[in-house]
This record gives C-alpha cells, structure tokens and sequence, in this order.
C-alpha cells in the first residue's frame, strides 16, 4: 500500500514568506508526527496529533511555526515569516497507534526545505 | 537536546565483516528502536526492543539493551554494502514521543 507522502518534496523560499508543508500519512494511521533534521543529525520532535487533536507543541521552535490536522489525515506544517535558519529537511511519520512512540513510525520522503 | 548518543560517529568496514554500534540514552525508557536512513532517503525502521526485554533478532540484526547502563547496541552481521547508511538509536523517555540520537555513519566497502 501507499506509504507517508509529503509535498513539496524541495522548497526554496525567500526569508520573510511563509511556507506550508504538507504530509498524508498511511491511511487510517491514528498518530501523525512533526520532526526537523539538520544534515548529519538525527531527527528532532516537533509536534505531534491523536487523530485531529494536537497532543504536544513542545518541539515547534518558536510562534512562527504551527500545524493543523484538521480531519484527523492530511496535516499541514505553516512556517510564518521564513528565516534562513529555518531551512533543514522537514520529515513526517505516521503509527498506528495512539502511542505512536511505543511502535514503529513510518517516516516520508520529507520536505527539504531552503530559505535563501 | 538529544536523548540518545550513538558511538562511534562513523565506521568503515569491509563487506562481510560485522558491523557494531552502540546508543546511550539518559532517562528511564519503554522502549528503544533503530532506524536506518540511506543518503538522501527517508528513515526506515528497523527492530524495536522494549524494556523488559535483552535481546532481539531480525534477520542479520542482532539488537542488546541494557538497562542498568542505559544503553543498547546494535550489530550487523555479514555486511553489504547495501547497509551503507545512517543508523539512528530512538527513545520514548520524554512522553510519547520519539528522541533520535545523532547517527552512526556505516560505510561498507566493497
């Protein structure tokens, strides 16, 4: 079956534009998961949702950054006012689970992000 | 910060030769995991050992976690240079959520 996809696959943006990136996680997936990964490390938590409800924000970087999930499928991560620090590759996973951190998560392609 | 630390950063072997990396985490956990990413690619799952258990098998996988020491290690058996890649220690400590330690870079030369 299909797996995680995420869109766009590149980005280059201009500082001070906002972005959205976009993730359609495996269907039926209950846990949809945010993550930012800076060459040569590993992925880092953003923010995370049980079906449409966002469980945990702690990871988003500062105000700029928000995501939605609306219907509990698609999510949608929003970058307000893109600053050059803000490019890194920008990766979705999804679970089956509600406690998506206590299974295997399916990660897309991601996002790579550039914000010149 | 990252939760996990893998060790060494990087190793080159030879094919056919084991490959041995090793996670160190710092609070308590419910499960470890292993992931894997080639260059330039998504991050693949590789085995998944809870707490209460000491060792696990997938394959030419073999994964240890040790509790009291607060670590885990992960060996691959019979290389190829297929297992080029990053591989990448995973911990639930912080709540449901996953946190990555930063890589272990494996080259297997042919």
């Amino acid at each position: 079956g299909a797996g995680v996809s995420q869109s766009p696959r590149y980005k280059v943006t201009k500082r001070g534009q906002d972005v959205a990136l976009r993730c359609d996680p495996i269907s039926g997936h209950v846990s949809l998961y945010w993550y930012r990964q800076a060459l040569g490390q590993g992925p880092e938590f953003l923010t995370y949702f049980n079906y449409e409800a966002q469980q945990d924000k702690s990871g988003l970087p500062n105000d700029r950054f928000s995501a939605e999930r609306p219907e509990g499928s698609i999510s949608t991560l929003t970058i307000q006012r893109t600053e050059q620090r803000d490019s890194a590759m920008y990766r979705c996973a999804s679970s089956e689970t509600a406690q998506g951190a206590l299974y295997e998560q399916y990660f897309g392609p991601g996002t790579r992000l550039t914000v010149t | 910060s990252q939760q996990g630390e893998e060790d060494p950063q990087a190793l080159s072997i030879q094919e056919g030769e084991n490959a041995t990396m090793n996670c160190s985490y710092k609070t308590s956990i419910n499960n470890l995991q292993w992931y894997r990413q080639n260059s330039g690619r998504g991050l693949v799952h590789l085995i998944l050992i809870r707490s209460n258990e000491r060792e696990k098998h997938s394959g030419r996988l073999r994964v240890t976690l040790d509790t009291s020491k607060k670590s885990s290690s992960l060996l691959i058996t019979a290389s190829r240079a297929a297992d080029t890649a990053s591989y990448f220690c995973a911990t639930d400590a912080a709540g449901n959520k996953l946190t990555f330690g930063g890589g272990t870079r494996v080259l297997v030369k042919p």
